[in-house]
């Protein structure tokens, strides 16, 4: 069964990069049905999708968080990526990385999560 | 893009049945019919719930139901069960090739 881990820093420092990784286990992140993930979660706030990537190469970003945004994914590895620059308080959340399981056209499988903190 | 609109919250009393609406527009709920719904108990990573409007994941109880009409979709709990109360979400696939989600809605089990 499909499993996804995000990991990465938990404090990062006002106007810096935040960089995120997902590593893939018991599954491909090449396989042609997938699109792969993130999304957010403020403290004590809603869901906010991010960004995906699918097996074609294709990004897509949301749009109030696109000129400072980037999804990639490492095959070698079997890892996709968040970077989101010039950070500010307000991008304080819970970030999830997700992927369609059994459910080809939904995120599925969810990683547990993990807070960053931006904050000097 | 603009969130899908649900209620802030609602709530039944076991044994009951509750519906939370989601509102979009023509570019995303009546877009497609990539609609899902999840669930999530803080701290908790959300649970796929719905999918496709009104299809189930494996190991998804029966009381969960979703539908859609137009720009709004629906998802219908039945019997309701104390553990049912948590957050649900809404999300939908746009024209746009994004993902918008809904602000979500805390589901009280009196």
């Amino acid at each position: 069964q499909l499993q996804l881990q995000e990991s990465g820093p938990g404090l990062v420092r006002p106007s810096a990069t935040l960089s995120l990784t997902c590593t893939v286990s018991s599954g491909s992140i090449t396989s042609s049905t997938s699109f792969w993930g993130w999304i957010r979660q403020p403290p004590g706030k809603g869901l906010e999708w991010i960004a995906s990537i699918y097996y074609s190469g294709a990004t897509y970003y949301n749009p109030s968080l696109r000129r400072r945004v980037s999804i990639s994914v490492d095959r070698t590895k079997n890892q996709f990526s968040l970077k989101l620059s010039s950070v500010t308080a307000a991008d304080t959340a819970t970030y999830y990385c997700a992927s369609p399981g059994a459910a080809a056209d939904a995120f599925d499988v969810w990683g547990q999560g993990t807070l960053v903190t931006v904050s000097s | 893009q603009s969130a899908l609109t649900q209620p802030a919250s609602v709530s039944g009393s076991p044994g009951q049945s509750i519906t939370i609406p989601c509102t979009g527009t023509n570019d995303d709920i009546g877009y497609n019919n990539y609609v899902s719904w999840y669930q999530q108990h803080p701290p908790k990573a959300p649970k796929l719930m719905i999918y496709d409007v009104n299809n189930r994941p494996s190991g998804v109880s029966s009381r969960f139901s979703g539908s859609k009409s137009g720009r709004t979709a629906s998802l219908t709990i039945s019997g309701l069960q104390a553990e049912d109360e948590a957050d649900y979400y809404c999300i939908a696939f746009t024209s746009s090739t994004t993902w918008v989600f809904g602000g979500g809605t805390k589901l009280t089990v009196l």
